[in-house]
């Protein structure tokens, strides 16, 4: 089946940093790549969706100047968390749809555990 | 209203019993439905869509009612490995949109 890849899995930043998070479809061009960020005992919540080439649309209540996406080819799309603060801590969770996959499906990134001190 | 709820849990089953979780959604032009599960500290995976008819899978029996807006999963005989947070998940009318219930967590106790 499709495979994304996230890097790195793990990161631990001092606050006021910025990290960058990839996002990788390994095996199929995703043309849709979505993020989201899940809270302890919380669901998912999107936090935006980029489609290849074009500026990604966030959701409400997301301030795109903090969390940049940029979706350049069809096989990655990156996060960055600008100047992170401690309540950024979270597990950041990429999914993908692309023209190799089921349509109805997404197929979901490892995530990316982010501590921010 | 949120747009998806689920059951708040947790379920706490011995093994070899049957389970049901419900889901509902407040947008009654959604397409398409799913149940996902998410082991701890991992992504979620994709369990089974679920149709109208109703659909089996092994164990794994999902329903939906678009008239109530309501969609079901049940599992038989549980098993230890069914231990997750199981995920009622939605797809608006819009391509991309896709909505995450909040889960509700299984234990499948020996």
């Amino acid at each position: 089946g499709a495979v994304v890849s996230q890097h790195p899995s793990r990161v631990i930043c001092k606050s006021g940093t910025s990290v960058k998070i990839e996002c990788r479809s390994l095996d199929f061009q995703a043309t849709t790549m979505f993020w989201y960020r899940q809270f302890p005992k919380q669901s998912l919540m999107l936090m935006a969706t980029s489609n290849e080439g074009s500026k990604a649309t966030y959701e409400q209540g997301v301030e795109k100047d903090k969390f940049l996406i940029n979706h350049a080819s069809l096989t990655l799309s990156t996060l960055t968390v600008t100047s992170a603060h401690p309540e950024d801590s979270s597990f950041y969770i990429c999914s993908a749809r692309g023209l190799a996959a089921r349509q109805e499906t997404q197929y979901f990134g490892p995530g990316t555990r982010l501590l921010v001190l | 209203r949120k747009e998806v709820e689920q059951d708040p849990g947790p379920f706490n089953v011995p093994e070899g019993a049957t389970v049901a979780f419900n889901c509902t959604y407040s947008n009654s032009a959604s397409q398409s439905f799913f149940w996902y599960r998410q082991d701890c500290r991992k992504e979620p995976k994709l369990l089974m869509s679920v149709y109208s008819s109703g659909n089996e899978d092994g164990r794994f029996t999902a329903q939906l009612n678009r008239a109530s807006q309501y969609i079901s999963l049940l599992i038989r005989d549980s098993k230890l490995s069914d231990s997750a947070t199981y995920l009622c998940v939605v797809k608006e009318t819009s391509y991309d949109k896709v909505i995450f219930g909040p889960g509700t967590s299984l234990s499948v106790i020996p």
